[in-house]
């Protein structure tokens, strides 16, 4: 399966300010998807980025929020932008693979 | 929407017992059905891939299986050991390849 490097794996971080995770594949995806995972709770999509266009965001999640870039089939970066406590969750990112999604390390955030 | 639901929230068994996680999901137009397990603060590993035409799916001693049309599905864990302490999300792909998870069964195997 994909090898999917994550980092940070984890942060704290003031509020309002702002956080930029990487995730880099090991070979080359059409589509990254971005997870969030609050405390105690499942994932929730919050967009999916593909190379060369705007990222797809869920309900409930802007771009404004959560901008995501995906310059090439490789690599793809999630900030989480003027932060506050309520954005303290795990932020992984995932692709797609014939033997299923595989999920980066994660990054645990933590605002204070 | 498809919503998935994992029973039960939590268990707890000794070592050595045999134990049973169960999923449901809502819509049974899925793609696959993926478990996975998530140690604290850890991302997730994935445990076993059942596409939808599949049944079942078995790797050492976790064996899952698969009902479509019942929109469940079951992972059993044989001779349980502590290292098998973890959280275990069940999750099913569908269109637009998204996927989404159940709540999760969080396990605490006893020496």
């Amino acid at each position: 399966s994909a090898v999917i490097s994550q980092k940070p794996s984890r942060d704290i971080c003031q509020r309002g300010t702002s956080l930029t995770i990487q995730c880099q594949v090991d070979s080359q995806v059409t589509m990254m998807f971005w997870y969030r995972q609050q405390p105690g709770q499942s994932l929730t999509l919050i967009a999916t980025a593909n190379q060369g266009s705007e990222a797809t965001y869920e309900s409930g999640f802007v771009i404004d929020k959560f901008p995501i870039s995906r310059p090439n089939l490789t690599f793809s970066t999630l900030t989480v932008s003027n932060m506050s406590p309520e954005d303290s969750s795990i932020y992984l990112c995932s692709v797609e693979r014939r033997q299923g999604y595989t999920f980066g390390s994660g990054t645990r955030l933590t605002v204070v | 929407k498809q919503e998935v639901t994992q029973i039960p929230a939590a268990l707890s068994v000794p070592e050595g017992e045999n134990l049973v996680l169960n999923c449901s999901f809502t819509d049974s137009a899925i793609y696959n059905l993926q478990w996975f397990r998530q140690d604290p603060g850890k991302g997730l590993t994935s445990l076993l891939l059942i596409q939808s035409s599949q049944r079942e799916q078995t790797s050492g001693r976790l064996n899952a299986s698969l009902d479509k049309s019942s929109g469940r599905s079951t992972l059993y864990i044989a001779a349980s050991q502590p290292g098998d302490s973890a959280t275990y999300l069940c999750a099913v792909s569908g269109a637009g390849n998204m996927l989404t998870f159940g709540g999760g069964t969080r396990l605490m195997v006893k020496p």
